[in-house]
């Protein structure tokens, strides 16, 4: 099956500076990678996706980015905030209903 | 409101004593799905529903069952309990495949 690897596993920013966090997927077949948010207690939430016709798509703050070639695809959050501090996850699909998830970033802003 | 349901909320037990974690939503989402979370493992799959009576096992299916009669249901069945299914369950509900999922607060379950 599908082997999302994600990395870093913890990051610490400085309020206003930026953050990156970056996933590898196994299976070239994935079409479709979704980045979910988690803070604590709650279930996550779907922050941006991409599909894999597009190279970059950018959300206000967030945007996200994929290099079909080399098989990842990264989360990028501008003038960091301390909402920002959250569990995010990366995900990757192909044409159908299973999503792979990697192991989770933990953000945290510091003010 | 748009949600979906998870009850219970927490839940401890004992090795062996049958569970069920029911989950329900209220968009009308054809796609219906369970994962467990546990510590540096992130989220993974177990089961997934495409619609009423088909289901399909995801990547951690072992020791768990569901069930999809209606629309709105998906329950978790545990159905002889080990401690190794200690985990934060959540079930997630979508329109359809590849679409944004939507998840429910989570079930703490712990099993001793």
């Amino acid at each position: 099956g599908e082997n999302v690897e994600q990395h870093p596993s913890t990051l610490s920013v400085q309020e206003g500076d930026s953050a990156v966090i970056k996933c590898t997927y196994s299976d070239s077949a994935s079409n479709y990678f979704p980045w979910y948010k988690q803070e604590l207690g709650k279930g996550p939430q779907l922050i941006i996706d991409i599909r894999s016709n597009v190279g970059e798509k950018k959300d206000q703050r967030i945007a996200v980015t994929l290099n079909k070639t080399a098989k990842h695809f990264s989360l990028h959050i501008t003038e960091t905030q301390p909402e920002d501090s959250a569990v995010y996850f990366c995900a990757a699909s192909k044409n159908d209903y299973k999503l792979s998830f990697g192991a989770g970033t933990t953000v945290t802003v510091r003010a | 409101e748009a949600q979906v349901t998870q009850n219970p909320r927490y839940l401890i037990t004992v090795t062996g004593k049958k569970l069920t974690v029911t989950c329900s939503q209220n968009m009308n989402h054809e796609y219906m799905s369970w994962y467990r979370q546990d510590p540096g493992l992130g989220l993974r799959q177990i089961y997934y529903s495409m619609n009423v009576e088909v289901t399909d096992k995801g990547d951690v299916p072992e020791g768990y069952k569901v069930s999809r009669k209606e629309k709105r249901n998906f329950p978790l069945i545990l159905e002889s309990p080990s401690p190794n299914q200690t985990s934060l369950y959540f079930c997630a509900s979508s329109l359809a495949a590849q679409t944004e999922q939507y998840f429910g607060p989570g079930t703490r379950l712990t099993v001793t």
